[in-house]
């Protein structure tokens, strides 16, 4: 089945930009959604089709695909940015057509 | 608004069966194909299910198939999962989530419910 690799956990101070990738067999020909998990909470959409917002997400959240690698970019990083992202696909194989990645754990300094 | 509430969770034995549902309200429930998602205590997010808005087409997870069947009722507006032979691994928060098409072709999940706690021990 398909596999989408994100980073453990990325780092970051408040106000600065964080990247957070998800790498994956040719992801660029793939859309990518992003969803945001705070603590003890449900996951909440924040980008979907690489590079699309839904309607309430900051404009601080923004998303890139090409290649085998996407990523999620938190501008001015806040302390309410601190949380779980996880990357997800659609792949047609029949077994497990909707992936996750692993997910990223935000730290904000 | 949009609003998905799951019930059903609770402790149950290995071996055991549970049923969760999920109540949907805000949109058109027979128009969107709905999942299952699940997360293990200090894991991250699974896909376990899903249902198209008609329910004539299902999907399941290699690690639940056999023992997993989802289906639901529109005139009710409420989804459902069946587990048997429930396994300590199957321990999760289960989530309901509205997905993007009527069939089961890809899309994002939005909203998700807030989740109920399955767990599976003796």
């Amino acid at each position: 089945s398909y596999v989408l690799t994100q980073p453990p956990s990325v780092s970051v101070a408040p106000g600065q930009t964080a990247r957070i990738t998800c790498g994956g067999d040719k992801i660029g020909s793939k859309s990518v959604h992003w969803y945001q998990q705070r603590p003890g909470q449900a996951p909440v959409l924040v980008v979907s089709d690489d590079s699309d917002r839904p309607s309430g997400i900051p404009e601080r959240f923004s998303g890139s695909n090409s290649g085998n690698t996407a990523t999620l970019t938190i501008s001015r990083v806040e302390a309410g940015d601190e949380a779980d992202y996880y990357c997800q696909v659609w792949d047609s194989r029949i077994d497990r057509p909707y992936v996750f990645g692993a997910g990223t754990k935000v730290t904000v300094l | 608004e949009v609003h998905l509430v799951e019930s059903g969770g609770g402790l149950v034995q290995p071996g055991g069966t549970l049923r969760l549902s999920c109540a949907a309200s805000g949109f058109t429930f027979s128009n969107y194909a709905m999942s299952w998602v699940r997360q293990a205590p200090g894991e991250g997010l699974e896909w376990v299910s899903a249902i198209s808005g008609s329910g004539d087409s299902t999907y399941y997870a290699s690690s639940v198939r056999g023992r997993c069947t989802v289906s639901r009722d529109n005139s009710k507006n409420t989804l459902y999962v069946q587990m048997n032979s429930l396994r300590v691994d199957d321990t999760a928060v289960y989530y309901c989530a509205k997905g993007l098409y009527s069939g089961i072709q890809g899309g994002w999940f939005d909203p998700w419910g807030q989740g109920t706690l399955v767990t599976v021990s003796s």
